[in-house]
């Protein structure tokens, strides 16, 4: 059974700093891992998805990365600002349409 | 990116009613749809997958009888939440995935509270 874990669990930092987020998964047979941002009380917005082939996957201040052997993935945030303070989970697909969320990294970033 | 609109966000109930949940997606067709609960400070937990025109599948120790889900065309999937009881106040979300793509796009979510 597939096991999606996020380190840490919160984080709470000054702006301007940079951040990476680690998800950790326990079958690495993957269709691909995406990364969502969650805002509290909201939905969820997709950031970043990575095929399994795919080592890393970039979109502004952001970047993440695939290690599939080893299970594991991270999301590093650049120069973080207030408006990135939110719910950080990832996700991994297997080859059917579920997705098996992590346990969620709660970020605040501080002026 | 492609939207899809959850509806209501917030609904407060009796214990005994029923309450139906919307999932619309507005710019592109949902071949397949996902119902999400989550509770406070939890992650997501898949509850059922539906295929439009097909019958919901169900995770484990989800009821079928309880939880409804109808997925009727291809931008439409309800959920009914039937003889709502407190503990089935959670917030609940829905996503959407069309013909070729790979991503998973949310609904807004439904913070259910049932007295």
């Amino acid at each position: 059974k597939q096991e999606v874990t996020q380190i840490p669990a919160a984080l709470s930092v000054p702006e301007g700093e940079n951040l990476v987020l680690n998800c950790s998964f326990t079958d690495s047979a993957i269709y691909n891992l995406q990364w969502f941002r969650q805002d509290p009380g909201k939905g969820l917005t997709s950031l970043l998805l990575i095929q399994s082939s795919q080592r890393e996957q970039t979109s502004g201040r952001l970047n993440a990365s695939l290690d599939k052997s080893s299970g594991r993935s991270t999301l590093y945030i650049a120069a973080s600002q207030p408006g990135d303070s939110a719910t950080y989970l990832c996700a991994v697909r297997h080859n059917t349409d579920k997705l098996i969320f992590g346990t969620g990294t709660r970020l605040q970033v501080f002026p | 990116g492609a939207v899809v609109s959850q509806h209501p966000s917030r609904v407060i109930c009796k214990s005994g009613t029923s309450v139906k949940i919307e999932c619309r997606s507005l710019d592109f067709q949902a071949t397949t749809m996902f119902w999400y609960r989550q509770f406070p400070k939890k992650s997501l937990m898949l509850m059922a997958t539906s295929n439009e025109g097909s019958k919901a599948t169900y995770e484990q120790g989800v009821e079928k009888d309880k939880f409804l889900i109808n997925h009727a065309s291809l931008t439409l999937s309800t959920l009914t939440v039937t003889s709502a009881h407190p503990e089935d106040s959670s917030f609940y979300i829905c996503s959407a995935r069309g013909w070729t793509g790979e991503k998973l796009f949310f609904g807004s979510g439904t913070q259910l509270s049932v007295l």
